[in-house]
């Protein structure tokens, strides 16, 4: 089984400062992970992912994401906030080992809604 | 392109009513799925689909049932409508053989159903 913690509900943080998104993850084979990002009433948008190679990971809009293997984490980040950074952030893994159909379904973390005060 | 589309919006129903949640895509992917966002339980799996003529169940599939007759299109059905069917849904695409796009889940914009 597959699983995805997301401790924090709620973060805030002032704007221009930097901010962590918390993430930690189970899996019993490769992980990939993922981060996604939901604006009120809109569906979820792809941030950036880790499948293999850097454990830094670079994706849209300034954000960043440390693959750790051996604290199974893959906290986001941003050096510098931005109001219009607020929104509900969500993390998902999934094995990455074998092809099969099952193998490829994504597990969410229960969201942590990112406030970023101006 | 449109890219994943949904509808309705949104929907009210009667307990013991049913209906039928659409969700289209023209990105020609392979791999079609339906969520459920509920408070506090981020997104579930409820059915998904790794192209025409082929769907299983994930996490969630109780009073649910799809089809995918189609590459474009893969309804979610409620048979029977309960109160505790109330959420978001999401219906979600991704490319399985493109390296490029590896893994990445493209979402449509979600019905809020209620159900009375």
């Amino acid at each position: 089984a597959q699983s995805v913690a997301q401790p924090e509900d709620q973060v805030n943080v002032a704007e221009g400062n930097p901010l962590t998104v918390k993430c930690t993850y189970s899996v019993s084979g490769n992980p990939y992970l993922f981060w996604y990002v939901q604006y009120p009433n809109r569906g979820l948008q792809f941030l950036l992912k880790y499948i293999t190679g850097d454990n830094l990971v670079k994706g849209s809009y300034g954000f960043e994401a440390e693959f750790n293997k051996s604290q199974t984490s893959f906290h986001l980040k941003k050096p510098s906030a931005l109001v219009s950074d607020s929104a509900l952030y969500f993390c998902a893994v999934r094995d990455g080992s074998g092809t099969s159909g099952s193998a490829r379904q994504l597990t969410f973390g229960s969201g942590t809604q990112l406030t970023v005060l101006p | 392109n449109a890219g994943v589309t949904q509808t309705p919006k949104f929907q009210v129903l009667k307990t013991g009513q049913s209906m039928t949640l659409q969700c289209a895509q023209d990105m020609n992917h392979e791999y079609m799925s339906w969520y459920r966002q509920d408070p506090g339980m981020g997104l579930r799996l409820i059915h998904y689909s790794v192209g025409a003529g082929i769907t299983d169940q994930g996490e969630v599939p109780n009073g649910y049932n799809v089809s995918r007759s189609t590459t474009e299109d893969f309804p979610l059905r409620l048979l029977s409508a309960a109160p505790s069917q109330t959420s978001v849904y999401f219906c979600a695409v991704k490319s399985l053989w493109d390296s490029r796009s590896t893994d990445t889940q493209y979402f449509g914009p979600g019905t809020r159903l209620t159900v009375l």
